[in-house]
């Protein structure tokens, strides 16, 4: 039972634009949520996280949206940028643990055309 | 910045061998998970360690063991290796923050 979802596999977006990443979750119990992106060959890296007490945490231009009524989170990069291809990894954990055991989605593979 | 050291970084085993992957988290880290991402799929939680104790334990089977040392440092103990433990196998480690990742051990059986 995938209790996170990434319902797109893959996304392509042009070099300036705005890329959307989106991410359901099914377990309301989720406080914690991050965004990992992975390039090939490497390990996850952390993006930004959200917990479940906000709807919007930004970093630079990477801004995470959470929508707890909906269980829906996106992550937006404003301007994305060739550098950004890469598989990016929703995850969901609870906050009394740091996020430490986490819950992924199966990965959108986001392209980023010059 | 240190990062997290796993080795070794590509592993071939046939059925029924055993295999010992090793993790060395980043300083002053006290936590370490390990992770199992089978081919197209996301990373699956197996098991994590807090101060050399195991503090969870995910979907790992009953013929992988793994521990963290004294240093730190885990190892993770795969034994009667089936076709279909071929994945890569993420180590993390952390301290109150969000998970570091390794660059994972690329094991195939064969």
């Amino acid at each position: 039972d995938q209790q996170v979802k990434q319902n797109s596999p893959s996304l392509s977006v042009q070099e300036g634009r705005i890329s959307i990443l989106n991410c359901d979750y099914t377990n309301s119990m989720f406080d914690y949520f991050l965004w990992y992106k992975k390039y090939p060959a490497e390990g996850p890296t952390f993006l930004i996280s959200i917990s479940s007490i906000k709807d919007k945490n930004e970093d630079g231009r990477f801004t995470v949206f959470l929508n707890k009524s909906a269980k829906h989170l996106s992550l937006h990069i404003v301007p994305s940028q060739p550098g950004d291809s890469a598989v990016y990894f929703c995850a969901a954990s609870y906050l009394y643990n740091q996020g430490g055991k986490l819950i992924f989605g199966q990965g959108t593979e986001l392209s980023v055309k010059p | 910045a240190a990062g997290v050291i796993q080795s070794p970084r590509h592993l071939i085993k046939e059925k029924r061998e055993t295999a010992t992957l090793k993790c060395y988290p980043i300083p002053r880290h006290d936590t370490v998970y390990w992770y199992q991402q089978g081919p197209g799929q996301d990373p699956q939680f197996l098991i994590s360690f807090y101060e050399k104790m195991q503090s969870d334990k995910g979907s790992i089977p009953d013929r992988f063991s793994a521990q963290q040392f004294s240093d730190y440092h885990s190892e993770l103990n795969m034994s009667s290796l089936e076709l279909g433990d071929s994945a890569l196998y993420f180590c993390a480690s952390s301290s109150d923050s969000p998970l570091h990742f390794g660059n994972g051990t690329r094991l195939t059986v064969t």
